[in-house]
């Protein structure tokens, strides 16, 4: 079946611009989640949603940073005024509840952000 | 808090060799821990995965773990280089199966004919 998928792939902008990025889960994951992967970082948590529960928040960076999940699927990172260091790789994730041992989560391609 | 540390940021095997990438994790509660592999410009692909069952892990590609708990280490393991086998490697930890993972540096395998 279809993988997670994102889009858009690249993204260049312009310092203080907005962005939104896309993510598109496996079809029945209710936990979908949002990594940033940077040189000076590394891989890093942002976001996490699970069902209609309210969605841990404690990784992203700064208040110019948002996500929506609507209608349990689709999600939006939007990030405000980007700055140069916002510049990365935006990976997205979905997994299943837990099941027998069935806790992997399953990765996007990412979104690859430059900031100008 | 929940914490890995892979150490050595490259390494380097010939073709055939056996490839040993270390993690060590830090949790206070009994950890799920994970193998993610990375190829240029591309995600994240789980390798295996320790979910307190059998402390030998066997995953794709050949490539195996074992979870000991006295040395808080999970350890990726392959008896027998490919060159196809050279991407990046990610330990990652989750205190459960359902919450964010927390990630190591990475390693990067070079495989060399």
């Amino acid at each position: 079946g279809a993988g997670v998928s994102q889009s858009p792939s690249n993204k260049v902008t312009e310092k203080g611009k907005d962005v939104e990025l896309r993510c598109d889960p496996i079809s029945g994951h209710t936990a979908l989640y949002w990594y940033r992967q940077s040189l000076g970082q590394g891989l890093e948590f942002l976001i996490y949603f699970q069902g209609n529960s309210a969605p841990d928040k404690s990784g992203l960076p700064s208040d110019r940073f948002s996500a929506e999940r609507t209608g349990g699927s689709v999600s939006t990172l939007t990030i405000q005024r980007t700055q140069q260091e916002d510049s990365a790789v935006y990976l997205c994730a979905s997994s299943f509840p837990p099941s027998g041992n069935s806790y992997e989560q399953y990765f996007g391609p990412g979104t690859r952000l430059t900031v100008t | 808090a929940q914490s890995v540390t892979q150490l050595g940021s490259h390494v380097s095997v010939s073709e055939g060799a056996l490839v040993l990438l270390r993690c060590n994790y830090s949790s206070s509660v009994p950890p799920y821990l994970f193998w993610y592999v990375q190829y240029p410009n591309q995600g994240l692909q789980l390798l295996l995965k320790y979910t307190s069952a059998a402390t030998l892990v066997k995953g794709i590609n050949g490539f195996e773990a074992e979870f000991k708990k006295s040395e808080t280490s999970f350890h990726l393991t392959k008896p027998s280089a490919h060159m196809s086998d050279a991407a990046e490697y990610f330990c990652a930890v989750t205190p459960s199966g359902f919450q964010k993972l927390v990630f190591g540096t990475g390693t990067r395998l070079l495989v060399s004919p």
